[in-house]
């Protein structure tokens, strides 16, 4: 399984935006990049994904880079309410599309 | 529809006995997952269903553990002969035919 590396944790001044990297040098060509967060003692929550153009949505952007092996998904103003894991993760489309996660990134968010 | 829903949200129970979960997708979602997560790490996938056939099951789910998906609507995770190691998360997604998941809030289970 394509495997994703994230940084364990990560801080942020509220109202400054956020790089949250992610590496995936394995990634194949029908592997979509997606990134979810988790809020504690709740489930994952979709943030946004993409395939090879940059994305963007009302909660973020999602900047890949030119050969798939890295991406960044981009909160453009953190909030309080953005402290959270974010995950990212490949899914397959060829032979199941099942989520696998890492361990995530632990967002810090100071006010 | 109000998301994905599980089904209880705690559970406490004796080692040895046998406890049963329910996901409820959202509606015409033909795509259901289950995972489990542990303190401290990302969701485990167990076993995934495509309208109700079980497509794929992870090398976690041991025999004491069994899915179902009858209909190809809601679906039941039960484990058998709890051990303390079943302590975890459960959690249930559903997907139709955009690419994002919705999870359900999960159902902790604690193993006594």
């Amino acid at each position: 399984d394509a495997k994703t590396t994230q940084p364990n944790s990560m801080e942020s001044n509220e109202e400054e935006p956020v790089h949250l990297p992610c590496n995936h040098s394995t990634i194949s060509g029908t592997d979509y990049i997606h990134w979810y967060r988790q809020l504690p003692s709740q489930g994952p929550e979709y943030v946004i994904h993409g395939l090879t153009s940059n994305v963007n949505n009302r909660m973020a952007s999602l900047a890949i880079a030119e050969d798939r092996k890295s991406s960044t998904l981009i909160l453009h103003r953190a909030t309080l309410r953005d402290a959270a894991v974010y995950y990212c993760i490949l899914r397959h489309t060829l032979g199941g599309n099942q989520f696998y996660f890492g361990t995530g990134t632990s967002l810090t968010v100071i006010p | 529809d109000t998301g994905v829903s599980q089904d209880p949200r705690h559970k406490i129970t004796k080692r040895g006995q046998n406890v049963t979960f329910r996901c409820d997708p959202i509606s015409e979602h033909n795509r259901l997952y289950w995972y489990r997560q542990t303190l401290g790490q990302g969701p485990e996938f167990l076993t995934y269903f495509q309208n109700e056939a079980q497509l794929e099951k992870s090398r976690l789910l041991s025999d004491r553990f069994s899915a179902e998906r009858p209909k190809g609507s809601f679906s039941t995770l039960e484990i058998q002969r709890t051990e303390q190691g079943d302590s975890a998360m459960y959690l249930c997604a559903s997907s139709g035919r955009g690419q994002e998941a919705f999870f359900g809030q999960g159902t902790r289970l604690t193993v006594v």
